[in-house]
């Protein structure tokens, strides 16, 4: 199975930050997703294919990794921390059954 | 809006039985691939089954193989998750997810999710 790590596991930051997380693969990958959950809720498809915006997300969101080649590291990052953007993140590989997923990014007020 | 709510949750002791169901709705369900994802309280995201538009294909994790049957009934736009055997373990929050891809090919991740439904296997 693909293992998923990402760090940290909480950052603490303010409105107008910029915060990066990231999500490192066990082996080589190049369907790299993002997911945002906040309390509560179903998590929310933000990142696709390590890079593509899903459609209506905020353009705030960007993510890099691999490419178009197979890639072990990658990135979420959020330009400038808005307020509703307080929430938990996850990354999954998207390769191969099983789908794994990482184990959780809480962004949290500073 | 696409619309996936499941039920069946609930209380369950361990080695007990219960089955979980998802009803999709203003989108063509018999098109996509779907799956059931969990989340055990306070943890992170698992992925449990997946099953293709006929239902001919069909994988799980491996720590619910045997216990767990995934299914389908285009007719009914429904999602069904047979669960027996339950464990403390599987206690968790489980969302039906719908495959981003509409094509005969899943491409394994999800646009659409439930709001989900709690199973607590506790005696």
């Amino acid at each position: 199975d693909i293992q998923m790590t990402q760090s940290p596991s909480s950052v603490s930051a303010s409105v107008g930050d910029r915060v990066t997380i990231t999500c490192r693969a066990s082996q080589g990958i190049k369907w790299l997703i993002w997911y945002q959950q906040k309390p509560g809720k179903a998590p929310n498809l933000l990142i696709y294919g390590a890079s593509s915006l899903q459609s209506g997300g905020p353009s705030r969101f960007s993510g890099s990794g691999s490419g178009t080649d197979f890639g072990t590291d990658f990135t979420l990052t959020i330009s400038s921390l808005q307020p509703e953007d307080f929430a938990t993140y996850y990354c999954q590989q998207a390769d191969r059954l099983p789908l794994t997923f990482g184990g959780g990014t809480r962004v949290e007020i500073k | 809006e696409v619309q996936l709510v499941e039920s069946g949750g609930g209380l369950v002791q361990p080695g007990g039985s219960l089955r979980l169901s998802c009803a999709a709705s203003t989108f063509t369900f018999s098109s996509y691939w779907m799956s059931w994802v969990r989340q055990a309280p306070g943890k992170g995201l698992e992925w449990v089954a997946n099953i293709n538009q006929d239902g001919s294909a069909i994988y799980y994790v491996d720590s619910v193989k045997g216990r767990f049957t995934i299914s389908r009934d285009n007719a009914k736009s429904s999602l069904y998750l047979q669960m027996h055997g339950l464990r403390a373990e599987d206690t968790a929050v489980y969302y039906c997810a719908r495959d981003s891809s509409g094509d005969r090919s899943a491409w394994y991740y999800f646009d659409y999710w439930g709001q989900g439904t709690l199973v607590t296997v506790s005696s």
